[in-house]
């Protein structure tokens, strides 16, 4: 089975400081990583996505992540941060399309960027 | 395109009743998953669909809880009996799965927010 664990439940920062949120996975196959962002009220959007390849990983709005297979972690990073990035951010793993590809999903990290 | 879209946004029932959610995928995709999502937590999966097969079932999904993709375009959820318990955000998201590994990504419609009194 798999599992996500999100380290944070909340990430206090102010604006344009770096920030890290940090996601650490579980899962007996090889699998897809992907960070969520999820606005008040709102769906998911997709911020980035690791499949296969390069370990680093950009996405929009100026974040990236890292996937470590040794550490199984995939923390999410931005050297500076806007007031607009406040916001729940999701990690979530899933297995390949052929295994269904459904998302398990963190507990979630709020990022409340202060003035 | 216009994004995956689902009907009502918002619900309040009383507990007992059935209440019946509907989700348009972005068009010619393939599968169409549905998650509930409770507060304070990440969202859990409920059940995809590939085409119009129902493919996996989880165990959160009990008995009362029904989902169907007639066409395999849109999908509706039905909650019978509703419990107080069921209160949550369901979201619905939808992907086109082929060989190419990177249509793999899933996009998600607003949620439907269920209320049960």
């Amino acid at each position: 089975a798999q599992s996500v664990t999100q380290l944070d439940s909340q990430v206090p920062v102010f604006e344009e400081a770096p920030v890290e949120l940090r996601c650490n996975y579980s899962s007996s196959v090889s699998v897809y990583l992907f960070w969520y962002v999820q606005y008040p009220n709102q769906g998911l959007q997709l911020l980035l996505k690791y499949l296969s390849g390069s370990t680093l990983v950009k996405g929009i709005n100026g974040f990236e992540a890292e996937f470590n297979k040794s550490q199984t972690s995939f923390h999410l990073r931005k050297p500076s941060v806007h007031i607009s990035d406040t916001a729940e951010y999701f990690c979530a793993v899933s297995e390949a399309p052929e295994y269904g590809n459904k998302l398990v999903f963190g507990a979630g990290t709020i990022l409340r960027v202060k003035s | 395109d216009t994004g995956v879209s689902q009907d009502p946004r918002h619900k309040i029932t009383k507990r007992g009743q059935n209440v019946t959610f509907r989700c348009d995928p972005i068009s010619e995709h393939n599968r169409l998953y549905w998650y509930r999502q409770t507060l304070g937590q990440g969202p859990e999966f409920l059940t995809y669909f590939q085409n119009e097969a129902q493919l996996e079932k989880s165990r959160l999904l009990s008995d009362r809880f029904s989902a169907e993709r007639p066409k395999g375009s849109f999908s509706t959820l039905e909650i019978q009996r509703t419990e107080q318990g069921d209160s949550a955000m369901y979201l619905c998201a939808s992907s086109l799965v082929g060989r190419n590994p990177t249509n793999n990504e899933q996009f998600f419609g607003p949620g439907t927010r269920l209320t049960v009194l």
